[in-house]
């Protein structure tokens, strides 16, 4: 089963718009951490946000906030005021913190397109 | 500071060959995770290191994948014979315990 779903392959918004990337997750673990990443067409992967289960509030890092809904188990990536440098390929992902697993599991990500 | 350094950043080889990927981890960083981009099969794990030792290598895809930490500074991802189903982007990432980790570059591995 899978782990993580990103079900939009692709998006696209005008710029200065809000946008909303989906993400949902399956873990029996009461304790995880999610975690967004974006990768622009150069190819590096880089952080953007993280949300801890146990977190009461949900994360912002400036233009970005991450919607959590622990009994939906979903976590959507919000961008606000979308810029033409926010096109890019992003990824939601989960770490189980219970145990010693440390690694990363990955949606299959959602292609954004910002619209001038 | 300096990221996660990984080298080459594109190699391009004829089936068969050895292909010997490179990566240093950030320093101070515990973990070292090495990670295949498809476009097929978007991104996968293929082993981690936890303080210099292989925790998990499941996800290495057979046997002719093998991959080493020798110490805290350095980790090589090895591919013999390499087989043209092998061309994709490499990544090497690195974090402290939980944090979030932090990707190097990526090798772009081209197989003819």
């Amino acid at each position: 089963a899978q782990k993580i779903t990103q079900t939009q392959p692709g998006m696209f918004v005008q710029e200065k718009e809000a946008v909303t990337l989906d993400c949902t997750y399956d873990t029996s673990d009461q304790s995880y951490g999610l975690f967004w990443y974006k990768q622009p067409s150069s190819g590096e992967m880089i952080f953007l946000i993280y949300q801890g289960s146990y977190d009461e509030q949900n994360a912002t890092e400036g233009r970005y906030s991450l919607n959590f809904q622990k009994a939906r188990k979903s976590a959507n990536l919000v961008i606000s005021a979308s810029q033409l440098g926010d096109s890019a390929m992003y990824f939601c992902a989960m770490r189980e913190l219970s145990g010693s697993a440390r690694q990363l599991t990955f949606g299959s990500g959602t292609q954004l397109t910002v619209l001038p | 500071d300096a990221g996660v350094i990984q080298s080459p950043r594109h190699e391009v080889t004829e089936m068969g060959q050895e292909v010997t990927l490179r990566c240093k981890p950030i320093s101070g960083h515990n973990s070292l995770f090495w990670y295949r981009q498809t476009m097929m099969r978007g991104l996968e794990l293929l082993i981690y290191f936890n303080n210099n030792v292989p925790i998990d290598d499941s996800g290495m895809p057979e046997d002719r994948f093998s991959a080493k930490m020798p110490n805290a500074s350095f980790s090589t991802l090895k591919i013999q014979p390499s087989e043209p189903r092998d061309s994709a982007v490499y990544f090497c990432a690195s974090n402290r315990d939980h944090n979030e980790q932090f990707f190097g570059p990526g090798t772009r591995l081209t197989v003819l």
